[in-house]
């Protein structure tokens, strides 16, 4: 089961800044935060991903809470081509086993309007 | 290839009858990763492949679910005596590794079985 929870939709205007929030509350030490969107009938993309510091690149940041109970990513522009569903996954690092496994949950589906 | 690459795109078979979906992971990857998902629905973990490891099955929903990689390369996904239900999406994905690197997605099976 996803270790994740997370709001099932949410709204953002266009080029305004879209946070979607995380909670993670049972997440170990071991385990990174994961994110990813997917577009309609497109497979899931790659998004970011930290352990305990924020991170951004070029599509987002990423910002965890101190005690790693959450987190919130941001699309700090959002387009109409950000509208897709986005999932947080908590995945524990290592081999062999379920290390290193990718559980999504529901996710939550961002609508970008203009 | 430069991605993930899944065959057939799409695939209808009869009710009862046994089908084959491949999956060709980046060059290089040792993790490998199935899914599928239904009409609307998020994505259903089935099976995680890494390196020599066992694999994490846990997320097969039956005896008539199996998966392969054979010479840690590509992996076949056999679901035997189709039925209705097992209409989906199924999709593959790899990785570098199972630590902390980014998956990658191929664009999907769609199975239909009528």
């Amino acid at each position: 089961d996803a270790k994740t929870t997370q709001p099932p939709s949410m709204d953002c205007a266009e080029g305004r800044a879209a946070n979607l929030p995380c909670n993670h509350s049972t997440i170990s030490g071991n385990e990174y935060v994961y994110w990813y969107r997917q577009i309609h009938s497109q497979g899931p993309q790659y998004i970011i991903h930290g352990l305990k510091n924020n991170e951004t690149n070029e599509m987002a940041s990423l910002i965890i809470t101190e005690d790693r109970k959450s987190s919130t990513l941001i699309l700090p522009h959002a387009t109409l081509r950000d509208t897709a569903v986005y999932y947080c996954i908590v995945r524990p690092w290592g081999y062999g086993g379920s290390q290193g496994n990718l559980i999504f949950g529901k996710g939550t589906k961002l609508s970008v309007k203009p | 290839g430069a991605g993930v690459s899944q065959s057939p795109s799409n695939k209808v078979t009869e009710k009862g009858k046994d089908v084959e979906l491949r999956c060709d992971p980046i060059s290089g990857h040792t993790a490998l990763y199935w899914y599928r998902q239904s009409l609307g629905q998020g994505l259903e973990f089935l099976i995680y492949f890494q390196g020599n490891s066992a694999p994490d099955k846990s997320g097969l929903p039956s005896d008539r679910f199996s998966a392969e990689r054979t010479g840690g390369s590509v992996s076949t996904l056999t679901i035997q005596r189709t039925q209705q239900e097992d209409s989906a999406v199924y999709l593959c994905a790899s990785s570098l590794d199972s630590m902390r690197t980014e998956a990658f997605f191929g664009q999907g099976t769609r199975l239909t079985v009528v």
